[in-house]
């Protein structure tokens, strides 16, 4: 069965330091999503794409977030400056084009912000 | 007001009980609405979604959208321990973007 691969599981970096997270959606789907999970909180929307830009983004994607699909399977999440408060579990997200289906979701990945 | 609401819980029923959980939506625009299951430390997982007002039956799950009350719910019929779970609503407008609710902890009991 088709899925969303997402890569590294776990990572750990320095506050400051850059990160990339990185997502395989599913082939023939056209939307693309990145949430996150803050320990014990909900699920956050962070930004959706489409078409190769972004179609929606939240308030939380700001300037030190970007995405990019470099090559026409990977989806990225890069964080320029990490921050302590961006410890999460990132998710990203994918589905087709059709009216009304869902969102399949990848495994996530553990930042940790040290 | 937040997109989505639901009662954190924790909700606790007897294996082989119905379990109710309830989800209320601010946007009468919205279109879609999912249900998801989240085991602790693990990704959502969708368990049935529903568009149209009434009642959608999956199995030993129940999806019940009332859009003139803004309200979408999710029975589960013989509730089975490996249930356990947080259970996430979640509704898509006119956007792309899906809303989720803080979920609901469930605990069936054995």
């Amino acid at each position: 069965e088709p899925e969303v691969t997402q890569t590294p599981s776990h990572q750990v970096t320095q506050m400051g330091q850059e990160v990339i997270l990185r997502c395989v959606p599913i082939s023939n789907h056209l939307y693309f999503y990145w949430y996150r999970q803050i320990l014990g909180q909900k699920v956050e929307f962070l930004v959706s794409f489409y078409n190769n830009e972004i179609s929606e983004k939240s308030e939380i994607f700001d300037d030190q977030f970007s995405v990019e699909r470099p090559d026409g399977s990977n989806f990225t999440l890069k964080i320029r400056s990490t921050k302590l408060e961006d410890s999460a579990m990132y998710f990203c997200a994918s589905r087709t084009g059709q009216r009304n289906t869902e969102a399949f979701f990848g495994q996530g990945t553990r930042l940790t912000v040290v | 007001q937040k997109e989505v609401e639901q009662n954190s819980g924790p909700l606790s029923v007897p294996e082989g009980a119905i379990a109710s959980l309830n989800c209320t939506y601010s946007d009468r625009g919205s279109q879609s609405f999912f249900w998801y299951r989240q085991y602790s430390g693990k990704s959502p997982e969708l368990i049935m979604f529903i568009y149209s007002n009434g009642d959608k039956e999956d199995g030993r799950f129940t999806a019940q959208l009332n859009k003139a009350s803004q309200y979408v719910s999710l029975l589960i019929r013989d509730s089975q321990p490996s249930d356990s779970a947080t259970y996430l609503c979640a509704v898509r407008r006119t956007g792309n973007q899906f809303y989720f609710g803080t979920g609901t902890s469930l605990t069936v009991i054995p």
